[in-house]
């Protein structure tokens, strides 16, 4: 199965501070015959089920807000918000698509400072 | 709103059958694929598998062999069946739809179904 491993396991940032959590993949997600990366963010906050963030890698899902930007290609993404607000306290995880067995990173933990 | 409801047992005993059930709301479950996923407590997430409406299935390899999906278009339900429990099977059950384009992102989650097994 493909691994997805995140990075780190946990995360401390002032409120309106930059986060970034990473995510690599132990084969590429890019698919050559639509250039399209086959990676989504999950964010999970506690007692509740995940809420998708970002698909194809950098493609926000709607009503997300836009300091969440997805980035990244082939075997290495990131996820970065760019001010953090206290709300974004939770876990983040990783997906990819490419072929099943869909498989998820181990998540990140996102707190404050 | 697309809206996902889990239902069945929160408890069953080692080496029985788990069955837990997913109503569609608000939506068609005609023309999905529909997923299950847990999640042990306290940790992450796993892919079970994944269901078509028209009943075509794809299963974890991990869980292929204790695994049945079942999908009632008429009651806009689909289901899971887990055999042979184990204590490691003790997970929150969340069911999910595939991405309306049908690729294998997850764009609505039911609240989750808290499932212990023990004696």
């Amino acid at each position: 199965d493909l691994v997805m491993t995140q990075s780190p396991d946990s995360l401390a940032v002032s409120l309106g501070e930059r986060a970034t959590i990473y995510c690599k993949s132990s084969q590429s997600l890019l698919f050559s015959s639509n250039n399209k990366n086959y990676l989504a963010w999950y964010q999970q906050k506690p007692g509740q089920p995940p809420k998708l963030l970002i698909y194809w890698a950098s493609t926000r899902e709607s009503g997300v807000p836009d300091r969440f930007t997805g980035s990244g290609s082939g075997t290495d993404f990131t996820l970065t918000i760019s001010s953090l607000q206290a709300e974004d306290v939770a876990v983040y995880y990783c997906q990819h698509y490419f072929t099943a067995p869909y498989t998820f990173g181990q998540g990140t933990k996102l707190e404050i400072k | 709103q697309v809206q996902l409801q889990e239902s069945g047992p929160g408890l069953v005993k080692p080496s029985e059958t788990l069955s837990l059930t997913c109503t569609v709301s608000g939506g068609s479950i005609s023309g999905f694929y529909w997923s299950w996923i847990w999640q042990p407590p306290g940790k992450g997430l796993e892919w079970i598998g994944y269901i078509y409406y028209n009943g075509n299935t794809n299963y974890n390899p991990s869980l292929k062999s204790r695994v049945t999906m079942s999908v009632d278009t008429s009651n806009s339900q689909f289901s899971l069946r887990l055999t042979s429990v184990t204590p490691a099977d003790t997970a929150v059950y969340y069911c999910v739809r595939l991405s309306g384009s049908g690729q294998g992102y997850f764009d609505y989650w039911g609240q989750g179904i808290l499932v212990a097994v023990s004696s």
